[in-house]
């Protein structure tokens, strides 16, 4: 079946500083893939997607890139802020049958001034 | 964007009785709502898929006759916990998808529900 593999938080980094977050999956054929971000009291929010291999998601400074051959993707960004303290969660949706998303466990982000 | 909106966001109960989930598309008609169940420092895991005006398809392992699911509007699902027991206790989290189309295909998450049952 389908699975996604997270690093597991908290990552605490003082602001400006790089960010990487590894994601990696396990799915037959072409998953779309997702990064969704859950900020304190909301609910997820989808932060990127990718639907096929080498595409690049990005959006608010957040990059990822689907690459098939290592069955990753991976979420950077190159100066975080503190308003970016969130739980980040990595997710994919297989090219057949379920419709519904599969979830990492989630990555705590906590940026400090 | 779109907002799904998840009622209660905390509610303590007792063991035995019975407690309602309500997750609302506030300004989009969902066709399909996903109940996800989340233990601390673990993946959302699937429960449940409904449909409007349909059964709810369950995951394995889930125990439809003790999560009730009904997805009577293209607004509204609710998911009932019946005779809730400690093991119980957790976040659930609803997601809304307006539509089949690829451009649609989108899921809007709530805010999430934690139970906790004595």
């Amino acid at each position: 079946g389908n699975s996604v593999t997270q690093m597991e938080g908290p990552v605490t980094l003082s602001e400006e500083a790089f960010l990487t977050i590894n994601c990696t999956y396990t799915a037959t054929g072409y998953p779309s893939l997702f990064w969704y971000v859950q900020y304190p009291g909301e609910g997820l929010q989808l932060l990127l997607k990718a639907t096929k291999a080498d595409d690049k998601g990005s959006n608010k400074g957040f990059e990822a890139t689907y690459r098939k051959e290592t069955t990753s993707f991976h979420l950077e960004k190159g100066s975080v802020q503190v308003s970016d303290s969130a739980v980040y969660f990595c997710a994919l949706k297989g090219y057949t049958g379920r419709r519904a998303l599969t979830f990492g466990s989630g990555t705590r982000l906590q940026v400090q001034p | 964007g779109a907002v799904v909106s998840q009622h209660p966001s905390w509610v303590i109960c007792k063991s035995g009785t019975s407690v309602k989930i309500e997750c609302r598309s506030l300004d989009f008609q969902a066709t399909t709502m996903f109940w996800y169940r989340q233990f601390p420092k673990q993946s959302l895991m699937l429960m449940a898929t409904s449909n409007e005006g349909s059964k709810a398809t369950y995951e394995q392992g889930v125990e439809k006759d003790k999560f009730l699911i009904n997805h009577a509007s293209l607004t509204l699902s609710t998911l009932t916990v019946t005779s809730a027991h400690p093991e119980d206790s957790s976040f659930y989290i609803c997601s809304a998808r307006e539509g089949a189309l690829e451009g649609k295909n989108i899921q809007y998450f709530g805010a999430g529900t934690r139970l906790s049952v004595l």
